[in-house]
């Protein structure tokens, strides 16, 4: 039973455009939430993440919004650039129970020139 | 050092060959994690230290699956008698513990192969 869905395996997004990645939770447990990129042959490095308690979470380029009600999260990236073609995952956790971070399958993220 | 260290980086075993996979995760992390990513698919969480203790091994496959931290630092996670279906990218992640927070910052990963 996946308890993180990230529904799109892969987007393409044109340089300069907007990049959305879109992620679904189920387990309502969950109040902190992360996303995390990886390049081929590394391990993943953290990205952004947000609290239950927030809505929204900017950091430079990059927008995470979280949507309690619909267990929903997104993350923006604007303007997207060459060195953002990546997989992002999308990942939650229950920190008032344990540190075990849960992740999606992942979105394969494309930069078009 | 700077990061997370895993060894090897690659590893390729006969079908019923033990390995042991090695972490080294950053100083003064208190939580380690180990995640087995299969081709095109995200980590799946395998167990979950706090120091020395190990808290959660729901996520090992089976008990030919084992890990151990025993002094709190290095992590060791040993495959018995190995599988084809063994055969995937071994994460290792630390994290600390500050102000309830959670981001683990992962290892590039031992590529394990079984033939």
């Amino acid at each position: 039973d996946q308890q993180v869905k990230q529904n799109s395996p892969s987007l393409s997004v044109q340089e300069g455009r907007i990049s959305i990645l879109n992620c679904d939770y189920t387990n309502s447990m969950f109040d902190y939430f992360l996303w995390y990129k990886k390049y081929p042959a590394e391990g993943p490095t953290f990205l952004i993440s947000i609290s239950s308690i927030k809505d929204k979470n900017e950091d430079g380029r990059f927008t995470v919004f979280l949507n309690k009600s619909a267990k929903h999260l997104s993350l923006h990236i604007v303007p997207s650039q060459p060195g953002d073609s990546a997989v992002y995952f999308c990942a939650a956790s229950a920190r008032g129970r344990d540190d075990k971070i849960i992740f999606g399958k992942g979105t394969r993220l494309h930069i078009l020139p | 050092g700077a990061g997370v260290s895993q060894s090897p980086r690659y590893k390729v075993a006969k079908r019923g060959q033990d390995v042991a996979l090695r972490c080294d995760p950053i100083s003064g992390h208190v939580s380690l994690f180990w995640y087995q990513q299969a081709l095109g698919q995200g980590p799946e969480f395998l167990t979950y230290f706090q120091n020395e203790a190990q808290l959660d091994k729901s996520g090992l496959p089976s008990d030919r699956f084992f890990a151990e931290r025993p002094e709190g630092s290095v992590s060791t996670l040993k495959i018995q008698r190995t599988q084809q279906e063994d055969s995937a990218v071994y994460l290792c992640a630390s994290s600390p513990i500050r102000d309830g927070l959670t981001e683990a910052f992962f290892g590039q990963g031992t590529r394990l192969t079984v033939v």
